[in-house]
């Protein structure tokens, strides 16, 4: 059972904006960065974010991510059917000692 | 960049003994910077960390995994491993090789292989 509560699923038309929510604790979220991934249908993760807020070179800028507190966000703006895909925030467990994911949320372009 | 790609045994018998490895290219798991991850996802469901290896050879283990696990790096064939003893049906899942680099405040994985699944069934 994961530690890091996320939507089942979101949806938006293209174009839209669509923001994921990553709900955990003071031991995970509260006091470690947020990394978030993207993973489309039977692909390998691919890193979205890191340090909470932080863009690898080449994810364009439509992609963010915050945190306050124990929750964090990954927004997604001009939403496009290539976006369809599982989103999971990830960090590390202070108490588990291990990495831990989320539940994962499917985005759904309408 | 890097590029890391799993090889390994698709099919494992009950109770017997998950090996797989991760080559590495586009750059060398010798040099520091960086830890090799495995991370698994069963069919359907989220992903799991697994463990790491850190350049210089110190590891670090999901403590749920951790009585039945090694991971071990060759240097000089640029790889790091996965050996996963005492398997079942509930070890059946894609496993991915990942890197970490150390530049960042946090952990995170920037580099991924494509993923292999392993199945335990006799």
């Amino acid at each position: 059972q994961s530690l890091l509560t996320q939507p089942p699923s979101v949806s938006a038309a293209p174009g839209q904006k669509v923001t994921i929510s990553c709900s955990g604790s003071t031991s995970n979220t509260g006091n470690n960065y947020v990394s978030w991934y993207r993973q489309p249908p039977g692909t390998a993760p691919k890193l979205l974010i890191y340090d909470n807020n932080k863009r690898p070179s080449g994810i364009p800028d439509r992609f963010s991510g915050s945190k306050s507190g124990t929750s964090a966000t990954l927004g997604i703006t001009g939403l496009q059917s290539g976006d369809e895909a599982d989103y999971y925030c990830g960090t590390w467990d202070s108490s588990l000692n291990a990495y831990v994911f989320g539940t994962g949320t499917k985005v759904t372009v309408l | 960049h890097l590029q890391l790609q799993e090889s390994g045994s698709g099919l494992v018998k009950p109770s017997q003994t998950l090996s797989l490895t991760c080559g590495v290219s586009g750059g060398s798991s010798s040099t520091g910077g960086y830890s090799w991850n495995w991370i698994r996802q069963p069919p359907g469901k989220g992903l799991e960390w697994i463990g790491y290896i850190y350049h210089g050879g110190s590891t670090y283990y999901n403590p749920s995994l951790k009585s039945r696990l090694a991971i071990s790096i060759d240097r000089s064939k640029n790889q790091f491993s996965l050996t996963l003893r005492s398997v079942t049906a509930a070890d059946t899942a894609v496993y991915y090789c990942a890197s970490e680099p150390d530049y960042a405040s946090g952990t995170h994985f920037d580099y991924w292989g494509q993923g292999l699944l392993v199945t335990v069934s006799s």
